[in-house]
């Protein structure tokens, strides 16, 4: 069974500041993807980044990029220029290629930003 | 577009109550998600729709929930008796699958449940 590591439970940064959030996970699918997703005070999941596992390029999307290292199984996330908005939980999450479109989330993140 | 939309937003109940929460996909989806996000447990899959049929209920915890999916435009999720252990936020999330297609998940609100 696939499964989904975050062993940051809280993280703290300085506004402007960058901070990477860690992720793993366990799969022996070769086709899959991966995700964050944000969660602010509101409960609204929002997505924020995404990446197949076929490519090798790393995902950005503005000031937000990945490190996807496939061979260590590795999906860290980096927010550069720290925004007080930024201050959520973050959660990784899975999804296997193919017909099904189920996730799999890790435990979350906290990040809190500090101005 | 209204989004995903989750009603209610907050219940409160007593233990052995029925509880039932609805959820109207975005229009046009075809998957519908029903997840549980508690303190302990995370965010878990409880079940999901592909076209209206359940594909996958293997995370709903026991017989007293039940999960309906009438037509595209509405889900329900039924908790009957309702238990304290049962006091979660409760997400509903659509997307459109189409074969090599990979389509974001769009979450709900949420449903706050508090069993008493």
């Amino acid at each position: 069974a696939q499964t989904v590591t975050q062993s940051q439970p809280e993280m703290s940064v300085q506004e402007a500041e960058t901070v990477t959030l860690s992720c793993t996970y366990d799969t022996s699918e070769s086709d899959y993807y991966l995700f964050w997703y944000k969660q602010p005070p509101s409960r609204q999941m929002i997505l924020v980044i995404r990446q197949e596992a076929y490519k090798q390029q790393n995902a950005t999307e503005n000031r937000f990029s990945v490190n996807f290292q496939k061979a260590a199984k590795s999906f860290s996330l980096k927010i550069s220029d720290s925004q007080l908005g930024d201050a959520a939980m973050y959660f990784c999450a899975y999804r296997r290629g193919g017909a099904t479109n189920k996730l799999i989330f890790g435990t979350g993140t906290l990040l809190a930003v500090q101005p | 577009d209204a989004g995903v939309i989750q009603s209610p937003r907050h219940e409160v109940t007593e233990m052995g109550q029925e509880v039932t929460l609805r959820c109207k996909p975005i229009s046009g989806h075809n998957s519908l998600f029903w997840y549980r996000q508690t303190m302990m447990r995370g965010l878990e899959l409880l079940i999901y729709f592909n076209n209206n049929v359940p594909i996958d209920d293997s995370g709903m915890p026991e017989d007293r929930f039940s999960a309906k999916m009438p037509n595209a435009s509405f889900s329900t999720l039924k908790i009957q008796p309702s238990e304290p252990r049962d006091s979660a936020v409760y997400f509903c999330a659509s997307t459109t699958r189409l074969a090599g297609i990979v389509s974001e998940q769009f979450f709900g609100p949420g449903t706050r449940l508090t069993v008493l």
